[in-house]
């Protein structure tokens, strides 16, 4: 069974580079029915779409963040990685990968998610 | 931007029926998916386009949507039925994936 993995804990500082990782158990990577994203959890529990990223390498993301993140993909290591830069306290969350079934068009759900990891920044 | 608008808690007794909404301007015209998440657990996928439910969701997990509200029903709700249950949808005005704020549901 298809499972997403995320890259372990972190705890940093104001101002540094997140790095997160997610590894993808089978070849689905390259489907082209799905694109792979991440997505984070707030302490107080909202959730928040960050970008997304298809096999190709093209990728999108949110308004809100566009100027501090990239998200990349490595179909030969079935990983795909999120950069966030210049943290701070509010970037404090639980980050999800997960996979975005597109079978239909944009309007598409998040029909799998990695178990997430913790990113505390103080 | 797109605002999903679901009330923060809910509270059913066992064996009774859950509705929890999901507001926002013309819903209807958006593909509306939800999920649910158990304490210290990942979100998971319940309904997808507005009603289809995927493999290993029992029937009495059902959604609809139309005019302004989008609805995730639990019929027979049961203790394992408690958890937190969040709406989502692509915005096409400002292509970006949004949730509503989620909701509480406690089983009585």
């Amino acid at each position: 069974q298809l499972q997403l993995q995320e890259s372990d804990p972190r705890l940093m500082k104001p101002s540094e580079t997140l790095s997160l990782t997610c590894t993808v158990s089978d070849d689905s990577i390259s489907d082209i029915s799905y694109y792979w994203g991440w997505i984070r959890q707030s302490p107080g529990g909202d959730l928040e779409w960050i970008g997304n990223i298809y096999y190709t390498g093209s990728s999108s993301y949110n308004p809100s963040l566009k100027s501090r993140v990239t998200i990349s993909v490595d179909t030969s290591k079935k990983q795909f990685s999120l950069n966030l830069n210049s943290v701070t306290a509010a970037d404090t969350a639980v980050y999800y990968c997960a996979r975005l079934s597109m079978v239909r068009g944009m309007g598409g759900a998040f029909d799998l998610w990695g178990q997430g990891t913790v990113v505390t920044v103080s | 931007s797109y605002v999903l608008t679901q009330p923060p808690s809910l509270s059913v007794a066992p064996g009774q029926t859950a509705r929890i909404p999901c507001g926002a301007n013309n819903i209807e015209t958006k593909s509306v998916h939800w999920y649910r998440q158990r304490p210290g657990q990942a979100p998971v996928m319940v309904i997808y386009y507005d009603s289809d439910r995927p493999s290993g969701i029992p029937a009495r997990l059902s959604g609809s949507n139309s005019g302004n509200t989008a609805t995730l029903t639990i019929s027979r709700v049961e203790a394992g039925d408690e958890a937190d249950y969040y709406c989502q949808v692509w915005d096409s005005s400002n292509h970006h994936y949004v949730f509503g704020g989620g909701t509480k549901v406690t089983v009585l």
